[in-house]
Protein backbone atom coordinates (compact mmCIF):
# COMPACT_ATOMS: atom_id res chain seq x y z
CA UNK A 1 0.00 0.00 0.00
CA UNK A 2 1.16 3.15 -0.85
CA UNK A 3 2.48 5.30 2.23
CA UNK A 4 0.94 8.85 2.96
CA UNK A 5 1.74 12.13 4.62
CA UNK A 6 -0.26 15.07 5.73
CA UNK A 7 -0.70 17.44 8.39
CA UNK A 8 -0.92 16.41 11.78
CA UNK A 9 -2.71 19.55 12.21
CA UNK A 10 -4.68 22.60 11.45
CA UNK A 11 -6.97 25.10 12.59
CA UNK A 12 -9.66 27.23 10.76
CA UNK A 13 -12.54 29.21 11.76
CA UNK A 14 -15.93 28.65 11.20
CA UNK A 15 -17.37 29.45 7.57
CA UNK A 16 -13.60 29.13 6.22
CA UNK A 17 -13.01 26.93 3.25
CA UNK A 18 -10.27 24.10 4.32
CA UNK A 19 -8.12 22.34 2.34
CA UNK A 20 -6.14 19.12 3.60
CA UNK A 21 -3.29 18.19 1.63
CA UNK A 22 -2.39 14.42 1.43
CA UNK A 23 1.09 13.35 -0.75
CA UNK A 24 1.14 9.98 -1.77
CA UNK A 25 4.86 9.59 -3.94
CA UNK A 26 4.63 5.85 -4.69
CA UNK A 27 0.76 5.86 -5.68
CA UNK A 28 0.25 2.88 -8.04
CA UNK A 29 -1.66 3.19 -11.21
CA UNK A 30 -4.88 0.93 -10.05
CA UNK A 31 -4.69 2.54 -6.81
CA UNK A 32 -8.11 4.64 -5.46
CA UNK A 33 -7.66 8.05 -3.04
CA UNK A 34 -9.67 7.82 -0.20
CA UNK A 35 -10.78 10.29 2.86
CA UNK A 36 -12.13 9.20 6.06
CA UNK A 37 -13.23 11.38 9.10
CA UNK A 38 -13.53 10.29 12.48
CA UNK A 39 -14.89 12.10 15.52
CA UNK A 40 -13.62 11.45 19.04
CA UNK A 41 -14.31 8.30 20.72
CA UNK A 42 -16.08 6.84 17.56
CA UNK A 43 -15.23 4.83 14.67
CA UNK A 44 -14.26 6.45 11.22
CA UNK A 45 -16.68 7.23 8.68
CA UNK A 46 -16.13 7.43 4.85
CA UNK A 47 -16.00 10.71 3.12
CA UNK A 48 -14.75 10.93 -0.24
CA UNK A 49 -13.07 8.75 -2.95
CA UNK A 50 -11.51 9.26 -6.23
CA UNK A 51 -9.29 8.39 -8.94
CA UNK A 52 -8.48 11.66 -10.87
CA UNK A 53 -9.40 15.13 -11.50
CA UNK A 54 -12.73 16.08 -8.86
CA UNK A 55 -14.84 14.33 -6.88
CA UNK A 56 -17.44 16.29 -5.20
CA UNK A 57 -20.40 15.28 -3.05
CA UNK A 58 -22.36 16.90 -0.63
CA UNK A 59 -20.00 16.71 1.83
CA UNK A 60 -16.85 17.83 0.42
CA UNK A 61 -14.46 17.90 -3.08
CA UNK A 62 -11.51 16.10 -3.79
CA UNK A 63 -8.97 17.48 -6.21
CA UNK A 64 -6.34 15.01 -7.45
CA UNK A 65 -3.24 16.40 -9.81
CA UNK A 66 -2.84 15.00 -13.36
CA UNK A 67 0.53 13.01 -11.37
CA UNK A 68 -1.97 11.57 -8.82
CA UNK A 69 0.75 12.23 -6.11
CA UNK A 70 -0.78 14.00 -3.83
CA UNK A 71 -4.81 14.86 -3.36
CA UNK A 72 -6.61 17.48 -1.39
CA UNK A 73 -9.83 17.67 0.37
CA UNK A 74 -12.07 20.30 0.45
CA UNK A 75 -14.13 21.41 3.24
CA UNK A 76 -16.07 24.59 2.33
CA UNK A 77 -17.48 26.72 5.12
CA UNK A 78 -16.56 24.45 7.95
CA UNK A 79 -18.80 24.53 11.40
CA UNK A 80 -17.90 23.56 14.43
CA UNK A 81 -19.43 19.87 14.03
CA UNK A 82 -16.34 19.53 11.54
CA UNK A 83 -13.73 19.56 14.10
CA UNK A 84 -12.08 16.07 13.54
CA UNK A 85 -9.25 13.83 12.34
CA UNK A 86 -9.27 13.50 8.89
CA UNK A 87 -7.80 10.24 7.42
CA UNK A 88 -6.26 10.15 3.57
CA UNK A 89 -5.97 6.79 2.59
CA UNK A 90 -4.56 4.94 -0.80
CA UNK A 91 -4.93 1.49 -2.33
CA UNK A 92 -5.93 -0.40 -5.18
CA UNK A 93 -8.40 -2.97 -6.25
CA UNK A 94 -5.98 -6.03 -5.76
CA UNK A 95 -7.68 -8.71 -3.69
CA UNK A 96 -8.15 -7.76 -0.14
CA UNK A 97 -7.95 -4.27 0.50
CA UNK A 98 -6.49 -3.66 4.33
CA UNK A 99 -6.79 0.08 5.05
CA UNK A 100 -3.80 1.69 6.46
CA UNK A 101 -5.14 4.68 8.22
CA UNK A 102 -2.20 6.76 9.57
CA UNK A 103 -2.66 9.16 12.08
CA UNK A 104 -4.17 11.98 9.91
CA UNK A 105 -4.65 15.77 10.25
CA UNK A 106 -6.73 16.84 13.20
CA UNK A 107 -8.49 19.57 12.32
CA UNK A 108 -9.47 22.13 14.89
CA UNK A 109 -12.53 24.63 13.81
CA UNK A 110 -12.66 27.49 16.36
CA UNK A 111 -16.15 30.21 16.62
CA UNK B 1 -26.72 5.01 7.77
CA UNK B 2 -24.57 1.88 8.57
CA UNK B 3 -26.35 -0.81 10.96
CA UNK B 4 -23.01 -1.97 12.51
CA UNK B 5 -23.39 -2.54 15.80
CA UNK B 6 -21.01 -3.04 19.00
CA UNK B 7 -21.28 -4.47 22.52
CA UNK B 8 -20.50 -3.24 24.97
CA UNK B 9 -19.55 0.68 24.48
CA UNK B 10 -17.52 0.44 27.53
CA UNK B 11 -16.33 -2.33 29.79
CA UNK B 12 -13.96 -2.04 33.07
CA UNK B 13 -12.61 -6.00 33.89
CA UNK B 14 -9.38 -6.84 36.37
CA UNK B 15 -6.51 -8.65 35.11
CA UNK B 16 -6.67 -12.23 34.20
CA UNK B 17 -10.34 -12.32 32.94
CA UNK B 18 -11.99 -13.51 29.79
CA UNK B 19 -13.50 -11.13 27.60
CA UNK B 20 -15.45 -11.48 24.51
CA UNK B 21 -16.36 -7.84 22.15
CA UNK B 22 -19.53 -8.36 20.20
CA UNK B 23 -19.96 -7.27 16.60
CA UNK B 24 -22.57 -7.62 14.26
CA UNK B 25 -23.63 -5.61 10.71
CA UNK B 26 -27.11 -6.52 8.75
CA UNK B 27 -25.87 -5.11 5.79
CA UNK B 28 -24.76 -8.76 4.62
CA UNK B 29 -21.30 -7.93 4.02
CA UNK B 30 -18.77 -10.05 3.84
CA UNK B 31 -15.75 -8.66 5.17
CA UNK B 32 -15.44 -7.23 8.57
CA UNK B 33 -12.30 -6.28 10.58
CA UNK B 34 -11.38 -5.69 13.80
CA UNK B 35 -9.11 -2.40 14.82
CA UNK B 36 -7.29 -0.93 17.94
CA UNK B 37 -6.90 2.80 18.30
CA UNK B 38 -5.40 4.71 21.54
CA UNK B 39 -6.45 7.59 22.60
CA UNK B 40 -5.02 10.09 20.08
CA UNK B 41 -3.05 7.86 17.83
CA UNK B 42 -3.87 5.72 14.83
CA UNK B 43 -6.06 2.82 13.72
CA UNK B 44 -4.21 -0.58 13.76
CA UNK B 45 -5.76 -3.67 11.85
CA UNK B 46 -5.38 -6.29 14.31
CA UNK B 47 -7.68 -9.16 12.47
CA UNK B 48 -9.87 -9.18 9.38
CA UNK B 49 -12.11 -12.08 7.52
CA UNK B 50 -13.18 -12.57 4.07
CA UNK B 51 -15.98 -14.32 5.03
CA UNK B 52 -17.62 -17.25 7.23
CA UNK B 53 -14.89 -19.79 8.49
CA UNK B 54 -12.19 -17.01 7.26
CA UNK B 55 -9.90 -14.96 9.78
CA UNK B 56 -6.84 -13.32 9.16
CA UNK B 57 -4.57 -11.70 11.45
CA UNK B 58 -3.79 -8.07 10.99
CA UNK B 59 -1.00 -5.64 10.81
CA UNK B 60 -0.56 -5.11 14.41
CA UNK B 61 0.04 -8.39 16.63
CA UNK B 62 -2.80 -9.11 19.33
CA UNK B 63 -3.20 -11.66 21.89
CA UNK B 64 -6.98 -11.48 20.97
CA UNK B 65 -8.75 -14.60 18.83
CA UNK B 66 -11.35 -13.96 16.43
CA UNK B 67 -14.24 -16.07 14.97
CA UNK B 68 -16.63 -16.23 11.75
CA UNK B 69 -19.19 -18.72 12.22
CA UNK B 70 -21.68 -16.60 10.95
CA UNK B 71 -21.62 -13.99 8.28
CA UNK B 72 -22.90 -11.34 10.38
CA UNK B 73 -21.45 -11.99 13.59
CA UNK B 74 -17.36 -11.44 14.26
CA UNK B 75 -16.43 -11.75 18.00
CA UNK B 76 -13.45 -10.53 19.48
CA UNK B 77 -11.85 -12.67 22.58
CA UNK B 78 -9.33 -12.22 25.14
CA UNK B 79 -8.52 -15.35 27.24
CA UNK B 80 -6.51 -13.08 29.68
CA UNK B 81 -7.41 -9.63 29.89
CA UNK B 82 -4.32 -7.49 30.94
CA UNK B 83 -3.30 -3.55 31.44
CA UNK B 84 -1.65 -3.51 28.38
CA UNK B 85 -4.96 -4.49 26.46
CA UNK B 86 -6.47 -0.93 27.55
CA UNK B 87 -7.47 0.82 24.35
CA UNK B 88 -10.75 1.27 21.97
CA UNK B 89 -11.77 -1.65 19.58
CA UNK B 90 -13.59 -0.71 16.43
CA UNK B 91 -15.50 -3.24 14.26
CA UNK B 92 -15.81 -2.54 10.81
CA UNK B 93 -17.51 -4.41 7.92
CA UNK B 94 -17.60 -3.61 3.89
CA UNK B 95 -19.27 -5.42 0.55
CA UNK B 96 -16.62 -7.21 -1.83
CA UNK B 97 -17.01 -5.74 -4.55
CA UNK B 98 -16.65 -2.15 -4.41
CA UNK B 99 -13.56 -0.77 -5.27
CA UNK B 100 -11.82 -0.34 -1.94
CA UNK B 101 -14.54 -1.52 -0.14
CA UNK B 102 -15.67 1.32 1.57
CA UNK B 103 -15.26 0.36 5.53
CA UNK B 104 -18.90 1.24 7.73
CA UNK B 105 -17.53 1.40 11.23
CA UNK B 106 -19.29 0.35 14.64
CA UNK B 107 -19.41 3.05 17.70
CA UNK B 108 -16.18 1.10 19.02
CA UNK B 109 -16.07 -0.90 22.59
CA UNK B 110 -13.57 0.94 25.04
CA UNK B 111 -11.95 -1.19 27.30
CA UNK B 112 -9.95 -0.84 30.93
CA UNK B 113 -8.25 -3.66 32.34
CA UNK B 114 -7.08 -2.67 35.53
Amino acid sequence: LAKTTQPISMDSYEGQEVNITCSHNNIATNDYITWYQQFPSQGPRFIIQGYKTKVTNEVASLFIPADRKSSTLSLPRVSLSDTAVYYCLVGGNTGFQKLVFGTGTRLLVSP
Amino acid sequence: EADIYQTPRYLVIGTGKKITLECSQTMGHDKMYWYQQDPGMELHLIHYSYGVNSTEKGDLSSESTVSRIRTEHFPLTLESARPSHTSQYLCASSESDQVLNEQFFGPGTRLTVL
